[in-house]
């Protein structure tokens, strides 16, 4: 079954970057393109970014050009997105998604913190 | 891409139909047949209900359906049930990405 394991809660400080992994498995992992979405507490879906696994192909919301790279290690079925200069309005959960028939699987979402 | 426009609140009884709609641009919801809607309940990752404005996944109730007319994408929900009680939120593709729409909250009275 295809399954999307994001790694764990992360809290850091005004400044800092932060990297979310998210190991895909069930699945042919360069097929499908992987969406990365947050969502803050009380606030909406956000869409932050995708990439392609095959080809290594990425897209960014124009909000976080220059901020964030999304990448993946396809030994390891295992998709990456690394945020930098993170601020307070970046707290979140933060979720990859793969894209077919719609934002079809999800993970589980990975709590970022930013706080000093 | 600014968010999609959606209601904030929608509510109605059991048993009942409502629809939530979704305005965008013909950049974006009106330039493309690629219009989804994600179900969300409270601490839990969003859900696919309608993929291609109207298609359904595998496992999804026949009581949840979707359309576009223009800029504007709908979901509709009938035969309304307590556990449809959740936020909702419209996506739509723009060439470069996708947008949400800005969520609705569907209250079951």
């Amino acid at each position: 079954q295809v399954q999307l394991v994001q790694s764990g809660a992360e809290v850091k400080k005004p400044g800092a970057s932060v990297k979310v992994s998210c190991k895909a498995s069930g699945y042919t992992f360069t097929n499908y393109e992987i969406y990365w979405v947050r969502q803050a507490t009380g606030q909406g879906l956000e869409w932050v970014g995708w990439m392609n696994p095959n080809s290594g192909n990425t897209g960014y919301a124009q909000k976080f050009q220059g901020r964030v790279t999304i990448t993946s290690d396809t030994s390891i079925t295992t998709a990456y997105m690394e945020l930098n200069s993170l601020r307070s309005e970046d707290t979140a959960v933060y979720y990859c998604a793969r894209n077919y028939a719609g934002l079809g699987y999800w993970g589980q979402g990975t709590l970022v913190s930013v706080y000093s | 891409h600014s968010a999609l426009t959606q209601p904030a609140s929608v509510s109605g009884s059991p048993g009942q139909s409502i629809t939530i709609s979704c305005t965008g641009t013909s950049s974006d919801v009106g330039g493309y047949n690629y219009v989804s809607w994600y179900q969300v309940h409270p601490g839990k990752a969003p859900k696919v209900i309608i993929y291609d404005v109207t298609e359904r996944p595998s496992g999804v109730s026949n009581r949840f359906s979707g359309s576009k007319s223009g800029n504007t994408a709908s979901l509709t929900i009938s035969g309304l049930q307590a556990e449809d009680e959740a936020d909702f939120y419209c996506c739509s593709y723009t060439g470069s990405g996708v947008v949400f729409g800005t969520g609705t909250k569907v209250t079951v009275l």
